[in-house]
């Protein structure tokens, strides 16, 4: 099936550690994106690419680090440097069209202790 | 600065009425809009979309309008389903980037 999945689900860490949140699509999307939700707020960009090799920072990409070897894959790295990581990330896929849509995984819960 | 706004947290509406909710945007840039559907804990799930070169666009029970004068969308559901409770997100791109508002949680009464 197409998609994007995102692992783990759920992931504690210790505070200090850090920890790398996977997300692959096969979709043949161009761009993927990294978001992060907090409890009753919105969606805020951290990073995003539009093709391999490329990436952006979005709104709140301190203490977060990604990279785009793959077309397939995004990973998002939450470095000890980022204050507040306790957080529902999401990853996200679109094309680089115009009108074009972008879809989600899952999403991982990572807590920090 | 927030460019796309959600000013209402929250909305409950009775099984088999209409539900509306409500964005306004900033960017006049902006030139496709979303609406998501999204559970706790998962992740959000495409409902409708609508270009600017339009006015209304309807899928089933989803209706999305676009006043572009204003900088306004709504999106109404019609009839309600208890199946419909969630959290719903607006958001619009220009194409690189896609910017969410913050979420209104409808609750649909039985």
């Amino acid at each position: 099936d197409g998609g994007i999945t995102q692992s783990p689900k759920y992931l504690f860490r210790k505070e200090g550690q850090n920890v790398t949140l996977s997300c692959e699509q096969n979709l043949n999307h161009d761009a993927m994106y990294w978001y992060r939700q907090d409890p009753g707020q919105g969606l805020r960009l951290i990073y995003y690419s539009q093709i391999v090799n490329d990436f952006q920072k979005g709104d709140i990409a301190e203490g977060y680090s990604v990279s785009r070897e793959k077309k397939e894959s995004f990973p998002l790295t939450v470095t000890s440097a980022q204050k507040n990581p306790t957080a529902f990330y999401l990853c996200g896929s679109a094309g680089r069209l115009w009108g074009n849509t972008i879809y989600f995984g899952e999403g991982s819960w990572l807590t920090v202790v | 600065d927030q460019q796309v706004k959600q000013n209402s947290p929250s909305l409950s509406v009775q099984e088999g009425r209409i539900s509306i909710l409500n964005c306004d945007y900033t960017n006049s840039m902006f030139d496709y809009f979303l609406w998501y559907k999204k559970y706790p804990a998962e992740g959000p799930t495409f409902l409708i979309s609508i270009s600017s070169i339009k006015d209304k666009n309807e899928d089933g029970r989803f209706t999305v309008f676009l006043n572009k004068s204003a900088k306004h969308l709504s999106l109404h559901i019609v009839p309600s389903q208890p199946g419909d409770s969630a959290v719903y997100f607006c958001a619009s791109t220009t194409g690189n980037q896609f910017y969410f508002g913050t979420g209104t949680s409808l609750t649909v009464i039985p």
